[in-house]
């Protein structure tokens, strides 16, 4: 079984620019997670999508946004790009294991913007 | 509200125990824990879903305390693959999914031979 696929591996954009990332969550799976990984500050919750519709919101501004498609798969568009914003972008997908069910992540796109 | 992960860092030698806190100032209703090596992305090791519950695999195992809205993550008998970044994530609203976890900080695990 396929896990989470996440391209690009690495992004470099300028500040201003527009980003974008793209997630395949595990297949069969209907919904996706983003979350940003940002140095010193830890995991946090972006998005949620579930059967194309956007489930949960985390504390980030509107230029944030993403959308999730038939197959399932996702996409994180980052507008107006800030230095700030350069991170490591992980997508996941919610998956029953052996200890109960947690995020299988995939192996994340690194934005930089300079 | 971030959970409190505690110690900020650790430094153990093959074979020695280590014990990592996670607390919170909100009432918890699950908590994730997972581990993160370098450059690579968060691997789940378990999520606890009730007060009391405990769970584990192999030497890592974790408690659960509703009342003290803490879960505690023990590592016995460490092994130089345990070194990483242990974080937890607490879902603070009370069953159902809404797909956000608050993780901690982090607590960073260096296993020396």
């Amino acid at each position: 079984e396929a896990g989470v696929t996440q391209s690009p591996t690495h992004l470099i954009k300028t500040r201003g620019q527009q980003a974008t990332l793209r997630c395949s969550p595990i297949s069969g799976h209907t919904s996706v997670y983003w979350y940003q990984q940002a140095l010193g500050l830890g995991l946090q919750f972006l998005l949620w999508y579930d059967e194309g519709e956007e489930r949960n919101r985390g504390n980030f501004p509107p230029r944030f946004s993403g959308r999730q498609f038939p197959n399932y798969s996702s996409e994180l568009n980052v507008n107006a790009l800030e230095l700030e914003d350069s991170a490591l972008y992980l997508c996941a997908s919610l998956l029953q294991g052996g200890l109960g069910y947690g995020y299988t992540f995939g192996s994340g796109t690194r934005l930089t913007v300079v | 509200q971030q959970p409190v992960q505690s110690p900020q860092a650790v430094i153990l030698r093959e074979g020695e125990d280590a014990v990592i806190n996670c607390s919170s100032s909100k009432a918890l209703y699950s908590v994730h824990w997972y581990r993160q090596k370098h450059g690579e992305a968060p691997v789940f090791l378990m999520i606890l879903l009730k007060g009391g519950e405990q769970k584990g695999h192999e030497k890592i195992s974790a408690s659960f305390n509703e009342k003290k809205q803490q879960s505690s993550l023990y590592l016995t008998a460490s092994q130089l693959s345990y070194s990483g970044t242990y974080f937890c994530g607490t879902d603070t609203i009370r069953g159902r999914n809404t797909g956000k976890l608050i993780f901690g900080q982090g607590t960073t695990l260096q296993v020396k031979p």
